[in-house]
């Protein structure tokens, strides 16, 4: 099992320039979120799918970010206009269910906005 | 609502050295409790679970007990080695009114000295 795959590893733009993450979850994982982690905030919970459909957006910071999951072996986050403050790295996980099973975690997309 | 308080850290010790790092939590419901370690530019990895009270998780010499009476849930390890230097993030999984949330702390940060 090659398990969850983020791309880009790093990525450095400038402010105001649109920004895809990209995410290759677990196969067979049904579930799907994209966190991100600062040392002010700690890991944030942004969104998280249950078979591609879209569950809990609540952590989204503003309309600035979106995420889809065309299928369900990918899933992007989108952040345009991009500005200096979401500067952060950007983790999606997998995992089966919700509650007992575990997340699984890629390794992640550092952003850089400058 | 739910929450995580984790130990502050960093925590440095000596290799061989015997290892705590306090877990407390609140929940509504009836949670599954994790611990997760993240060796640095990695993402989160699974490091052991409990899903009910009284239950013990334990991996690679680590231990953690499932204390409902305390809501603790404290990680251990007799003997620590360099290469378990890395964060480690306590977290509940619990499903509420508002739905599902997996909650970490803050994480605490492990150095080990040979």
């Amino acid at each position: 099992d090659a398990g969850v795959i983020q791309s880009p590893r790093h990525e450095v733009t400038e402010m105001g320039q649109e920004v895809t993450l990209r995410c290759k979850p677990i196969s067979g994982h049904d579930y799907l979120f994209w966190y991100r982690q600062t040392m002010m905030r700690g890991l944030e919970l942004l969104i998280y799918f249950n078979n591609n459909v879209p569950i809990d957006d609540s952590g989204m910071p503003e309309d600035r970010f979106s995420a889809k999951m065309p299928n369900a072996s990918f899933s992007t986050l989108k952040i345009q206009p991009s500005e200096p403050r979401d500067s952060a790295v950007y983790f999606c996980a997998s995992s089966l269910d919700l509650g007992k099973s575990p997340l699984h975690f890629g390794n992640g997309t550092r952003l850089t906005v400058t | 609502g739910d929450s995580v308080t984790q130990m502050e850290g960093p925590v440095t010790l000596s290799e061989e050295a015997f290892l705590t790092i306090n877990c407390t939590y609140t929940a509504t419901g009836y949670p599954s409790l994790f611990w997760y370690v993240q060796y640095p530019g990695e993402g989160l990895q699974l490091l052991l679970k409990a899903t009910k009270a009284d239950d013990k998780g334990s991996n690679k010499g680590f231990e953690a007990t499932y204390r409902k009476e305390t809501t603790s849930f404290h990680l251990e390890k007799g003997s620590v080695q360099v290469s378990d230097s890395a964060v480690y993030f306590c977290a509940l999984s619990d499903r509420g009114a508002g739905g599902f949330k997996t909650i970490f702390g803050a994480g605490t940060r492990l150095f080990v000295k040979a």
